[in-house]
């Protein structure tokens, strides 16, 4: 299985800030990574496919970067309502694989 | 846009079969990839397994022994069926849709439906 690994785990920043999250896959996995917010008893939401490809309707706020083996979630400018977890997922390999989450809080 | 819906029992007992249904509506399930997820409280995500329409199947490993699943294109539903759980197995289980790519991750999610097993 292709182990997918974030850091931080958590994070707390202020409205504004730009906030990055990573995540390392332990093989290479392509283009095939995927981000996810998921807000306290909601369904995950798909924000970013294919590395980098926003999701429509997703704000352009949000972009995800990377290559091989590392990915990078960013937030230009935080806003109170982006306050969620974030999961990576791999999409190169069966079985499909999240990374842990990151609890993201606003300051 | 297509809609899912999960639907079954909340309760399963101790070594019984938990089976769950996804309703696809807004659209056809034909032509599609579909994927089951679970997250226990306080959890991560963990991917079950994904059926496309044609009913070619792939799981994962780690539940491969235990899990089925179907699809009924006159129904536009698929289903789930994971035989002798336990505790462990208690969740809350999302239905969701992989569009006709399925390397891109899932774009559409079911509510979720809690599942606990419990006798």
């Amino acid at each position: 299985d292709i182990q997918m690994t974030q850091s931080p785990s958590s994070v707390s920043a202020s409205v504004g800030d730009r906030v990055t999250i990573t995540c390392r896959a332990s093989q290479g996995i392509s283009t095939w990574l995927a981000w996810y917010q998921q807000k306290p008893g909601k369904a995950p939401k798909r924000l970013i496919y294919a590395i980098s490809s926003l999701q429509s309707g997703v704000p352009s706020r949000f972009s995800g970067s990377g290559s091989g083996t590392d990915f990078t979630l960013t937030i230009s400018s935080l806003q109170p309502e982006d306050s969620a977890t974030y999961y990576c997922q791999q999409a190169n390999s069966f079985p499909y694989t999240f990374g842990q989450g990151t609890k993201l809080e606003i300051k | 846009q297509v809609q899912l819906q999960e639907s079954g029992p909340g309760l399963v007992k101790p070594s019984e079969t938990l089976s769950l249904t996804c309703t696809v509506s807004g659209g056809s399930i034909s032509s599609y990839y579909w994927s089951w997820i679970r997250q226990p409280a306080g959890k991560g995500l963990e991917w079950i397994g994904r059926i496309n329409t044609s009913g070619g199947t792939n799981y994962s490993p780690s539940l491969r022994s235990r899990v089925t699943m179907s699809v009924d294109t006159s129904k536009n539903q698929f289903s789930l069926k994971l035989s002798s759980v336990t505790a462990a197995d208690t969740a809350v289980y999302y239905c969701a849709s992989h569009g006709g790519t399925p390397w891109y991750g899932m774009d559409v999610w079911g509510q979720g439906t809690t599942v606990t097993v419990s006798s």
